[in-house]
């Protein structure tokens, strides 16, 4: 499709283990966001990307939080030994340039950790 | 981090009515955005407001930008089953020259048989 796209759409990890979770974002957005939503919570920025640079990362809540974006397309947020508070729904969102053009968000990865 | 209040936290109203719901910041800003967000997908743009005193409509929804820059509202006429969801209101901050969205808590819209 032509929107940004996530996966996967759920996924269950227990305490400890590792997580990565992928965005393909809408060709040719040169903006990419990362966002956390807690239940019942607006969404909390994580990070940005413009192009492969991560531009700002002043949002990850910890060093277990890691991303990525190598070509300046397909971007991977990685969680190392989750831990329970990182349940959330994640979403990332694209965009043209920053916020000077409309970004348009993905479905989300809901993340639950047992 | 910066205070964004949304209120109400939650509606229950009957099909056909009007609804009305608010945003206050705790500093100026130039930009506010109303989004909204149904059951398993992310958050969509609804409307956009770039000047103090602005009012825009986009359908059955309008939304004014606050003459003191710090609040914004948004209204829905006439709601219809479809109007479900959570609304957010947001602002763009800027951090050393990157921009991102600060989001309120939401509305909740629920619509009553």
């Amino acid at each position: 499709g032509a929107g940004v796209s996530q996966s996967p759409r759920y996924k269950v990890a227990k305490r400890g283990q590792d997580v990565a979770l992928r965005c393909d974002p809408i060709s040719g957005h040169v903006s990419l966001f990362w966002y956390q939503q807690a239940l019942g919570q607006g969404p909390e920025f994580l990070t940005y990307f413009q192009n492969e640079a991560q531009l700002d990362k002043s949002g990850l809540p910890s060093d277990r939080f890691f991303a990525e974006r190598p070509e300046g397309s397909v971007s991977t947020l990685k969680i190392q030994r989750t831990q329970q508070e990182d349940s959330a729904v994640y979403l990332c969102a694209s965009s043209l340039q920053g916020m000077r053009r409309e970004a348009f968000f993905g479905q989300g990865t809901r993340l639950t950790v047992v | 981090g910066q205070q964004l209040n949304q209120s109400p936290q939650s509606m229950f109203i009957q099909e056909g009515e009007d609804v009305s719901m608010n945003c206050t910041s705790s500093s100026i800003f130039n930009t506010w955005l109303w989004y909204k967000q149904e059951p398993g997908e992310g958050p969509v743009l609804l409307i956009a407001l770039y000047k103090a005193g602005e009012l825009t409509s986009n359908g059955r929804l309008t939304a004014q930008f606050g003459i003191t820059r710090k609040d914004s509202f948004l209204n829905i006429s006439a709601s219809i089953p479809s109007d479900v969801g959570i609304y957010f209101c947001a602002l763009i901050i800027s951090n050393f020259g990157n921009e991102k969205l600060t989001f309120g808590t939401g509305t909740r819209l629920t619509i009553i048989p």
